[in-house]
C-alpha cells in the first residue's frame, strides 16, 4: 500500500517569513496530492491539492509542488502570518484507492 | 459548518463498557469514513463505507465494530476497548470514494475518546 512521510514534525518561523512542509509517497500511481490544515482543537480542513498532470499550484499565499520522478511533494506558504500556525497534513492518494493515505503532520508556529 | 456532526464530542470508558459514536453528514456524499488520530501519530484509516457497504476494513481489531445504516448515518461501535485505543476518531465523508470523485474529504469535529 501507499506509504507518506512527512518533514518536518515541528517547525518555528517569524511571522513573515516563508515556511516549506515536504512529503513523500512510495506509490508511483498515486495522482492526487491534498493537503490539510487543522487548528488547535478544529477538524482537519483541505486547504490546496495538486494533480499529478500538473508541476504546481499557487493559492494567494500557498504553493504546492510535485516531482513525480523523485515521488516528492511540498507545500510552501510565504508572508507567514500568526493564523498560519496549525498542523498540516500531507496526504495521496490515487485512482482506484478508496481513501487517503495521511502524513503524520507538521506543527507550524508563527511567531508574532 | 462542513456538515459533519459527531456525537460525543468527548467520552470516558472503563475497559469492559460498551458504547457507540456517531455520524451524520448532512452534504448528500456518498462514501464515509472513520479515522484514528494519536499524537504523533499520521491519521489512520479505519473503515470506508459507499453507499451503505463496507469497502475497507483496514487491519482493525473486532473490539471496534463500523456500522453504516444509510448513506447519511455512520456508527463506530466500541467494546472491550483498550487503553491505548484513547485517541480522536475523526469521521469524515466525500462524494464519492476518493479514487474515483474529486477527493476532497470533510470531516467531523471528531469524538475524543479516553479508555481507563
Amino acid at each position: 500500500g501507499e506509504n507518506v512521510e512527512q518533514h518536518p514534525s515541528t517547525l518555528s518561523v517569524q511571522e513573515g517569513d516563508s515556511a516549506v512542509i515536504k512529503c513523500t509517497y512510495s506509490d508511483s500511481a498515486s495522482n492526487y496530492f491534498p493537503w490539510y490544515k487543522q487548528e488547535l482543537g478544529k477538524r482537519p480542513q483541505l486547504i490546496i491539492d495538486i494533480r499529478s498532470n500538473v508541476g504546481e499550484k499557487k493559492d494567494q499565499r500557498r504553493a504546492v509542488t510535485l516531482n513525480k520522478t523523485a515521488k516528492h511533494f511540498s507545500l510552501h506558504i510565504t508572508e507567514t502570518q500568526p493564523e498560519d500556525s496549525a498542523v498540516y497534513f500531507c496526504a495521496a492518494s490515487g485512482t482506484g484507492r478508496r481513501a487517503l493515505t495521511f502524513g503524520s503532520g507538521t506543527r507550524l508556529q508563527v511567531q508574532p | 459548518e462542513t456538515g459533519v456532526t459527531q456525537t460525543p464530542r468527548h467520552l470516558v470508558m472503563g475497559m469492559t463498557n460498551k458504547k457507540s459514536l456517531k455520524c451524520e453528514q448532512h452534504l448528500g456524499h456518498n462514501a464515509m469514513y472513520w479515522y484514528k488520530q494519536s499524537a504523533k501519530k499520521p491519521l489512520e484509516l479505519m473503515f470506508v463505507y459507499s453507499l451503505e457497504e463496507r469497502v475497507e476494513n483496514n487491519s482493525v481489531p473486532s473490539r471496534f465494530s463500523p456500522e453504516c445504516p444509510n448513506s447519511s448515518h455512520l456508527f463506530l461501535h466500541l467494546h472491550t476497548l483498550q487503553p491505548e485505543d484513547s485517541a480522536l476518531y475523526l469521521c469524515a465523508s466525500s462524494q464519492d470514494l476518493v479514487g474515483v470523485g474529486t477527493g476532497e474529504l470533510f470531516f467531523g469535529e471528531g469524538s475524543r475518546l479516553t479508555v481507563l
